[in-house]
């Protein structure tokens, strides 16, 4: 069976400092991707950033990086310098094709708050 | 503008009701799926659907129901056999199955009375 574990339930970090969220998954299929969303209060998932399981170099959108490492199934999110938007619920997320049409299964999330 | 609409986007039904949420994309995605979200948690799969006039049951179907009559359209019926409806109700598409990102609607915000 696919898991995703995020083992902090809530981040703090100060204005324009860098922050890692952890991410470790379990899988037995091949080919799969990770994902990283952020949740605002007002509820909307917003995508963040996508690794797919054969990419080689790490994905990089903007201020948000994915330190993958494979051999430990671990796929953390990096946000650089932060911003007070950046206070908010990320959850980290996996799909297969193989597992009810790409379904994503998440992680309980961890919320992250920046301080001024 | 593509994107996902979701409504209503606050929802009050009364025990034993059916009441349905709405679901369009206008993305020309194929993929659509259903989601759950209950408070501090991450999101449960109820339904998806991957190509018109198909669907599947996801993780926790049992007292839902949906239908993809067309391919912009994915509406989900909560009957009055859900034990614990209330929930926030997120729609999601993708260009095909497992293509990569899911775009998400809004939500609705479902409250049983």
């Amino acid at each position: 069976a696919q898991k995703i574990t995020q083992t902090q339930p809530g981040m703090f970090v100060q204005e324009k400092e860098a922050v890692t969220l952890d991410c470790t998954y379990d899988t037995s299929d091949q080919s799969y991707g990770l994902f990283w969303y952020k949740q605002p209060s007002s509820g909307e998932m917003i995508f963040l950033i996508y690794q797919g399981s054969y990419d080689e170099q790490n994905a990089t959108e903007g201020r948000y990086s994915l330190n993958f490492q494979k051999a430990r199934k671990s796929a953390n999110l990096v946000i650089s310098a932060s911003q007070l938007g950046d206070s908010a619920m990320y959850f980290c997320a996996m799909s297969s094709i193989y597992n009810q049409g790409g379904k994503l299964i998440f992680g309980q999330g961890t919320e992250l708050s920046v301080k001024p | 503008d593509g994107g996902i609409t979701q409504s209503p986007k606050y929802l009050f039904r009364k025990e034993g009701q059916n009441v349905t949420l709405s679901c369009e994309q206008n993305l020309n995605h194929d993929a659509m799926y259903w989601y759950r979200q209950d408070p501090g948690q991450g999101l449960r799969l109820i339904y998806y659907s991957q190509i018109v006039n198909d669907f599947q049951k996801g993780d926790i179907a049992e007292g839902y129901s949906v239908s993809r009559e067309k391919k912009e359209s994915f509406p989900l019926t909560v009957t009055s056999a859900q034990k614990n409806p209330t929930a926030f109700y997120l729609c999601a598409s993708s260009i095909v199955p497992g293509g990569g990102e899911q775009f998400f609607g809004p939500g609705t915000r479902l409250t049983v009375l």
